[in-house]
């Protein structure tokens, strides 16, 4: 069964405080990983799309790089804006999209 | 359209009532995503549709749930008698195509209250 584990649960940073998300998976035939952001109220907000091991994508003050087992989301210098929940999902064979519990992030001026 | 759309943004109901909850996806879109998120919880997977198939129904958590697709376009998530455990954030998806796994984009929800 397609499983994602992201850790940790909260994580309080200081503004400038560089730090990384996991997310760890087991998928039958990875045909995706993404991350999303979701503010309270609102839906996810898309950000990134990785398909292979070894592969990096970043945007801004973000960079998520995909391995065989894990992924994460470096975030370098934070600001307060870039206070969310971060969520991984990914996609297998099965075509379903499954996602991880989140990781909630303050980040405090 | 430009983006994901849900309707109601808000709904609340009696316990026992029926709701219905609407999706129109990005246009073009043949892949379309529903789940449900309790609050302070992560996204639980309901169903999704490849065009108004829908392969895999496992997700839905009790017969009182139902969805449909007709046109490759609008989708309803209708929930029968509804009950307390019911109250969370409905959110719909939509991406290019299933196999391929483009990037899926959401809707802003609809949050169900069950009183």
């Amino acid at each position: 069964e397609d499983q994602v584990t992201q850790s940790p649960e909260a994580l309080r940073l200081q503004e400038g405080e560089s730090s990384s998300l996991n997310c760890s998976y087991t998928v039958s035939g990875l045909r995706g990983l993404f991350w999303y952001r979701q503010d309270p109220g609102k839906g996810p907000e898309f950000l990134f799309t990785l398909y292979s091991a070894g592969e990096e994508k970043e945007k801004e003050r973000l960079k998520a790089t995909l391995t065989k087992k894990e992924s994460f989301l470096h975030i370098t210098a934070p600001k307060p804006e870039d206070s969310a929940t971060y969520l991984c999902a990914l996609s297998g064979n099965t075509g379903k999209l499954i996602f991880g519990q989140g990781t909630t992030l303050q980040v405090k001026p | 359209g430009a983006g994901v759309s849900q309707s109601p943004s808000n709904k609340v109901t009696e316990k026992g009532k029926d709701v219905e909850l609407r999706c129109d996806p990005i246009s073009g879109h043949t892949a379309l995503y529903w789940y449900r998120q309790r609050l302070g919880q992560g996204l639980e997977f309901l169903i999704y549709f490849q065009g108004n198939s829908a392969p895999d129904k496992s997700g839905l958590p009790s017969d009182r749930f139902s969805a449909e697709r007709t046109g490759e376009s609008v989708s309803t998530l209708t929930i029968q008698r509804t009950q307390q455990e019911d109250s969370a954030v409905y959110l719909c998806a939509s991406s290019l195509e299933v196999l391929v796994n483009t990037e899926a984009f959401f809707g802003q929800g609809t949050r169900l209250t069950v009183v």
